[in-house]
């Protein structure tokens, strides 16, 4: 199993800029999640699917940020404009069901935000 | 606001002895719990999985459970060195089938 898959693996932009990160969920996983990781914050849930439909939102820091889902295999995150402190890992992960399933992570994407 | 709480260390042992870690949580409701571990650098990787009160042991790791005292702990027997990492407890949230909210970690460091 290659795992979940993210890109790009390290991006540098300049404030304003649109960002959009990608992701490959694991084949046949039900969920989808993206989480973000500072050291101040720690790991945060931003958004999570089931089934490709967005289930809770709450974690998205404002509108700057929006996730999609077209399909299975494929999710997008998109931060547009973006600002400094928007600098952290981003996550996405996936698991087959839900609650007692394992969340597997992919390897992040290292945001700098100059 | 529900709540993982975890001391963020560092926690430092000798190699060989046993590290304990420890996580409590807010909401009494929770019923999965899960420890997992993050090397510098690298994406979190689970550990352990415990859902009922008592103890879990896998290996070298023991996993424990106190839902009346909302409690978890993760015992590792013999360290080494290889286990220095950030360790976090994730508690999945009641009510939201795929919500984990985890603690901010607590790094431990195995000397030699």
């Amino acid at each position: 199993d290659a795992g979940v898959i993210q890109s790009p693996r390290h991006e540098v932009t300049e404030m304003g800029q649109e960002v959009t990160l990608r992701c490959k969920p694991i084949s046949g996983h039900d969920y989808l999640f993206w989480y973000r990781q500072t050291m101040m914050r720690g790991l945060e849930l931003l958004i999570y699917f089931n089934n490709n439909v967005p289930i809770d939102d709450s974690g998205m820091p404002e509108d700057r940020f929006s996730a999609k889902m077209p399909n299975a295999s494929f999710s997008t995150l998109k931060i547009q404009p973006s600002e400094p402190r928007d600098s952290a890992v981003y996550f996405c992960a996936s698991s087959l069901r839900s609650g007692r399933d394992t969340i597997y992570f992919g390897e992040g994407s290292w945001l700098t935000v100059v | 606001q529900k709540e993982v709480e975890q001391n963020s260390g560092p926690l430092s042992v000798p190699e060989g002895a046993i590290a304990s870690l420890n996580c409590t949580y807010s909401d009494r409701g929770s019923q999965s719990f899960f420890w997992y571990r993050q090397y510098s650098g690298k994406s979190p990787e689970l550990i352990m999985s415990i859902y009922s009160n008592g103890d879990k042991e896998d290996g070298r790791f023991t996993a424990q459970l106190n839902k009346a005292s909302q409690y978890v702990s993760l015992l590792i027997r013999d360290s080494q060195p290889s286990d220095s990492a950030t360790y976090l407890c994730a508690v999945n949230v009641r009510g939201s089938q795929g919500n984990l909210i985890f603690g901010k970690g607590t790094k431990l460091s195995v000397k030699p």
